[in-house]
């Protein structure tokens, strides 16, 4: 079957920087994508990975390992507005997106 | 670029009624919308993908009666949920992904969601 596993929630400080990790297993691979989605609303794209490799942009960053079925989501200099969930979505040899459960962000002040 | 409205963003409607919702892209040609439904502190379960001019591909589980999808032209989707019942109350969203100046886009855009609340 298809997965993608991570974690429910993580708590971090305003200022820190925080890793969300994504592993997957698709039939097949098409691009890997993070999206935030604020309580209440839709997801918002935040970045796609095809290559292997770390993709920055602003204070956000992600990264994708092919081989290992791997991703992280690196949210930098946080800020209260980053209080949201993080969606991992993987699409695959059909070009479906298979989402994860979403991370949860907490920042304390 | 790439914005994608949803109509209405919420709605209360007694059990037993029809509701339509209209998803619409507004910069951009829309071959492709997927509906989504998202209940709460859950993740996002697609319900269906509808191609322009086509009829839609539902997910297992998701009846195509009961969930009508329309999606005539590249720049506006409908969901109509009929004969709605309580247990149909959750947030249905709708994203889009097509091209822009000949460009195909990668990812889905998502608009704002419409809560339905059935009494």
């Amino acid at each position: 079957g298809q997965n993608i596993d991570q974690p429910t929630e993580m708590t971090a400080t305003e200022g820190a920087i925080v890793q969300i990790n994504c592993t997957y297993q698709t039939s097949g691979f098409n691009g890997l994508f993070w999206y935030q989605q604020h309580a209440g609303e839709a997801p918002t794209f935040l970045s796609y990975n095809v290559l292997d490799g770390l993709e920055e942009k602003g204070r956000f960053s992600s990264f994708l390992s092919r081989s290992k079925g791997y991703s992280y989501l690196l949210l930098k200099e946080l800020q209260m507005k980053d209080s949201a969930s993080y969606l991992c979505a993987v699409r695959d040899s059909n070009y479906q997106l298979i989402w994860g459960a979403g991370t949860k962000l907490i920042i304390k002040p | 670029g790439a914005v994608v409205s949803q109509h209405p963003s919420w709605v209360i409607c007694k059990s037993g009624t029809s509701v339509k919702i209209e998803c619409r892209s507004l910069d951009f040609q829309a071959t492709t919308m997927f509906w989504y439904r998202q209940f709460p502190k859950q993740s996002l379960m697609l319900m269906a993908t509808s191609n322009e001019g086509s009829k839609a591909t539902y997910e297992q589980g998701v009846e195509k009666d009961k969930f009508l999808i329309n999606h005539a032209s590249l720049t506006l989707s409908t969901l109509t949920v009929t004969s709605a019942h309580p247990e149909d109350s959750s947030f249905y969203i709708c994203s889009a992904r097509g091209r822009t100046s000949g460009k195909t886009h990668n990812e889905q855009f998502f608009g704002p969601g419409t809560r339905l609340t059935v009494l």
